[in-house]
């Protein structure tokens, strides 16, 4: 059973658009709501993380929107970038109850043309 | 700053050999994870440990041994290993539970 399901699995956007990453989650316990970026041959390193208590979160170019009714989340990146081409993974974690570690999803391979 | 440092990078291995990787974080985390990555599968939790002495089964545990040394250091042992445990393997450490965890390098094993 996937706990945090993904998409799209790949996505290509032109200079200066936005890229948009989406995220569902099924468990309710989950209360920390991080995203990381990959590159190739690189382990993952967070990028942006938010909280329940809050709808959106904003960090330079990137920002988090949080629906817990609708139990999803998704990742923004404004003015993308070539150097933000890479794979982004969302992830989930519960405070108390189940296995520590984090939930994540099957990742974004996003790709930025010049 | 060396953060999370994981031995060795890349290891070929004939099925129903063993062998472990290691795993030191310098940062004086408690929690301390091990995670493989398959193409398009994520990351998936293999084992953690939440404190120096315990050790916990992830989500895909079978087929592994861990052991958590001492604070800075998780050993993931593989005592037989087989093709399907070809994969990219990352050590990765926190403060706890719903903090920041800083990833390793990774280890790159294939399993002929």
């Amino acid at each position: 059973q996937q706990q945090v399901k993904q998409s799209p699995q790949s996505l290509i956007v032109q200079k200066g658009g936005i890229s948009i990453i989406n995220c569902a989650y099924e468990n309710t316990a989950f209360d920390y709501f991080p995203w990381y970026q990959q590159f190739p041959g690189k382990g993952p390193a967070l990028l942006i993380a938010i909280r329940p208590d809050v709808s959106e979160k904003k960090e330079g170019r990137f920002t988090i929107s949080f629906n817990k009714s609708a139990k999803q989340f998704s990742l923004h990146i404004m003015d993308s970038q070539p150097g933000d081409s890479a794979t982004y993974f969302c992830a989930a974690s519960a405070t108390r109850g189940g296995a520590d570690g984090l939930t994540f999803g099957k990742g974004t391979h996003l790709i930025i043309q010049p | 700053n060396a953060g999370v440092t994981q031995t060795p990078k890349f290891q070929v291995l004939k099925t129903g050999q063993s062998m472990t990787l290691q795993c030191a974080q310098d940062m004086n985390h408690n929690s301390m994870y091990w995670y493989r990555q398959d193409p398009g599968m994520g990351l998936r939790l293999i084992y953690y440990s939440a404190s120096e002495g315990t050790t916990d089964k992830g989500e895909v545990p079978n087929g592994y041994n861990v052991s958590r040394l001492n604070k800075r250091e998780f050993s993931l042992r593989l005592e037989s290993a087989a093709p399907s445990q070809t994969s990219v393997y990352f050590c990765a450490s926190s403060v706890g539970r719903v903090a920041e965890a800083f990833f390793g390098q990774g280890t790159r094993l294939t399993v002929v």
